[in-house]
């Protein structure tokens, strides 16, 4: 199906273990993005890439790592999961990064930890 | 760090009425972006605008520039409209992603 999807969609783990969270798209779009959704903070940046192998620090990366060896793929990695990090986690894509286009966000990852 | 707030926070209404959102913005930007979060958590792109007025069907946003602030108003609501609305802005720079508000939550009655 053509778009952005992520996976899983619903996740419970236990603190300290290691979690990844997927996201893949279908367009070819340069640019994708994580963002956390919390309340009382509403969705925060932790990391985004430009281009396959380029990736940057968003305003809340502490304790996620992320890769994007294709262009298409775009995997989060929670090393050691914390309580702080239980979250909805959006992934998002924009062909153009998004002072140039619109962004396009997946459905959604509600991960909880404990 | 751009801080960028909503108003207001949560609106309820009754169907048929003009709706306006509001949002301002401390730092110039590149571009702002309204989106719509239904329900059921998904998050729709309505408008991304860095000068001036769009239009798509009963949706209008507005941007000013020198006044660091933008509006989305509905007109002609009606109870699907029922969603969080959420501004967020591009501040500009090498670096990209969105700063988000934290939404207006929009319920229409019937």
């Amino acid at each position: 199906d053509a778009g952005i999807t992520q996976s899983p969609r619903y996740k419970i783990t236990e603190t300290g273990r290691q979690v990844t969270l997927m996201c893949h798209q279908t367009w070819s779009h340069s640019y994708m993005f994580w963002y956390r959704q919390d309340l009382g903070h509403g969705l925060r940046l932790i990391y985004y890439s430009a281009a396959a192998d380029i990736t940057d620090k968003g305003e809340v990366p502490d304790g996620y790592v992320v890769s994007r060896s294709k262009t298409e793929n775009f995997p989060l990695t929670l090393e050691s999961a914390t309580r702080s990090q239980t979250s909805v986690y959006f992934c998002a894509s924009s062909e153009r990064g998004t002072a140039n286009t619109e962004a396009f966000f997946g459905q959604g990852t509600r991960l909880t930890v404990v | 760090k751009n801080e960028v707030e909503q108003s207001p926070q949560n609106l309820t209404a009754q169907e048929g009425e003009f709706i306006t959102i509001n949002c301002s913005y401390s730092v110039g930007i590149s571009a702002l972006h309204w989106l719509q979060q239904h329900p059921g958590g998904g998050i729709v792109s309505l408008f991304m605008l860095s000068s001036g007025k769009k239009k798509h069907g009963r949706l209008i946003a507005t941007i000013n520039i020198q006044e660091k602030h933008s509006s989305l108003h509905i007109t002609a609501s009606h109870p699907r409209d029922s969603a969080v609305y959420i501004c967020a802005v591009h501040s500009g720079g090498g670096a990209d992603g969105l700063t988000f508000g934290k939404g207006t939550h929009l319920i229409i009655q019937p």
